[in-house]
């Protein structure tokens, strides 16, 4: 069963925007990651970040994370045509050997030019 | 990096037919390796996670006689779909996790496109 919802579904921007992706859960989680899929390909991830972790960077990225309200954001700064794709948040409920994913529906970005 | 590869990136083939997709991790020992199917626009759905050398373990709702998953070895899982129809036509996608650290890392492979006609 899916366990992320993102918000918005959809999101168009102009290039040099920043766009902001939310995404709630349900359950109690071990880490959330975020991933992005261009059409019709495989994912790649992003970025991950802990359960005790409330904010992460990594180059133009930008993730939190509130547990109390189950609940992060994928900010992406400055943002280029190149950036239009899929972006997926995934919850890992337990973490360690026994961990696995568990998507939420995705948000179409796109960027234009 | 971890690369994982996918054989083939597509298949077309009749109902009824049986296809064999390979999941492989190329400079890495995978722990474990999940495949997922994600139709148009959606998102990915979990239908099995194997681990080397045992049984695959299934979600709710996937056929295991349908969707046969052999996982020979820590570099190589294979999803013989049998019997393919229509409804299987779909997307395809594998994930190989390593142990790094504490926390396991998945990897994921470029998918296959599986047309049944």
């Amino acid at each position: 069963s899916q366990q992320g919802e993102e918000d918005p579904q959809a999101l168009s921007i102009q290039e040099g925007e920043n766009a902001t992706m939310n995404c709630s859960y349900k359950t109690s989680i071990n880490n959330l990651q975020w991933y992005r899929q261009n059409s019709g390909r495989g994912l790649v991830h992003l970025i991950l970040i802990r359960s005790n972790e409330r904010e992460k960077h990594s180059g133009r990225l930008r993730v939190t994370l509130d547990t109390s309200k189950k609940s992060s954001s994928l900010l992406i700064t400055a943002s280029r045509a190149a950036d239009t794709a899929s972006y997926f948040c995934a919850t890992d409920a337990v973490g360690g050997a026994n961990s696995k994913l568990t998507f939420g529906k995705g948000i179409t970005l796109s960027v234009r030019p | 990096g971890a690369v994982v590869s996918q054989h083939p990136s597509w298949v077309i083939c009749k109902s009824g037919t049986s296809v064999k997709i390979e999941c492989r991790s190329l400079d890495f020992q995978a722990t474990t390796m999940f495949w997922y199917r994600q139709f148009p626009k959606q998102s990915l759905m979990l239908m099995a996670t194997s681990n080397e050398g045992s049984k695959a373990t299934y979600e709710q709702g996937v056929e295991k006689d349908k969707f046969l998953i052999n996982h020979a070895s820590l570099t190589l899982s294979t999803l013989t779909v049998t019997s393919a129809h229509p409804e299987d036509s779909s997307f395809y996608i594998c994930s190989a996790r390593r142990r790094t650290g504490s926390y396991n890392e998945q990897f994921f492979g470029p998918g296959t496109r599986l047309t049944v006609l």
